[in-house]
């Protein structure tokens, strides 16, 4: 069992509609992250959130919209995605690498596995 | 920059072999070195940790040492069973950044 918690499992959109993906974790992290990963690839990251900021867009196009509305949970609105955006999305957590930690290992959920239609 | 290179796979062993799945890195600094395991249908778990040179860290039978004169992290374990079967990647995240650089993950499957 993780300790990050992300739903759905699996999600199926055509190009023209509004999601969101959801993530969970209660290990008292405070830093989040986003990651896109494709089939035989390693994840990329795409965002990173701190203390409940935005502090890394790794240059990912507007029609994906993270939101961190408190230090447990992170979303991933997704809006009028194309057929390549199908991949499966992580979510991961960890102690931010400042205020005394090194740096510590990422948590990550099982993942949506998102298709576009 | 920072990278990770891992062994080309896919690693086919029988059950109760020996693993070896190499990794080498390319860091500013002192890194620390992880190795993450994803079994078919699941995210990424961590397998093992080390955060300084000649740490060695080991879980489930598995283990790798921090080398920092050969900048390596070798995986390791002394024999596989057929639940091994999964994708391992190297990683390492350079101090103070919150970017984990992954390698390319190398499959290991296990035939009985």
């Amino acid at each position: 069992d993780t300790e990050v918690t992300q739903t759905p499992k699996h999600l199926v959109m055509g190009m023209t509609n509004k999601k969101s993906l959801k993530c969970e974790q209660h290990m008292g992290h405070r830093a989040m992250y986003w990651y896109k990963q494709k089939a035989k690839k390693p994840p990329e990251l795409m965002f990173v959130y701190s203390y409940e900021k935005l502090s890394i867009n790794e240059s990912v196009p507007s029609r994906f919209s993270p939101e961190c509305p408190n230090s447990s949970l992170l979303n991933l609105h997704l809006h009028a995605l194309q057929p390549e955006d199908s991949a499966l999305y992580l979510c991961a957590s960890s102690h931010p690498p400042d205020r005394g930690y090194s740096n510590q290992p990422q948590h990550f959920g099982d993942g949506t596995r998102l298709s576009i239609l | 920059g920072n990278s990770v290179t891992q062994m080309e796979g896919p690693v086919t062993l029988s059950e109760e072999a020996f693993l070896t799945i190499n990794c080498t890195y390319t860091a500013t600094g002192y890194p620390s070195l992880f190795w993450y395991v994803q079994y078919p249908g699941e995210g990424l778990q961590l397998l093992l940790k080390a955060t300084k040179a000649d740490d060695k860290g080991s879980n489930k039978g598995f283990e790798a040492t921090y080398r920092k004169e050969t900048t390596s992290f070798h995986l390791e374990k002394g024999s596989v069973q057929v639940s091994d079967s999964a994708v391992y990647f190297c990683a390492l995240s350079a101090w103070g950044y919150q970017k984990v650089t992954f390698g390319t993950g190398t499959k290991l499957q296990v035939i009985p």
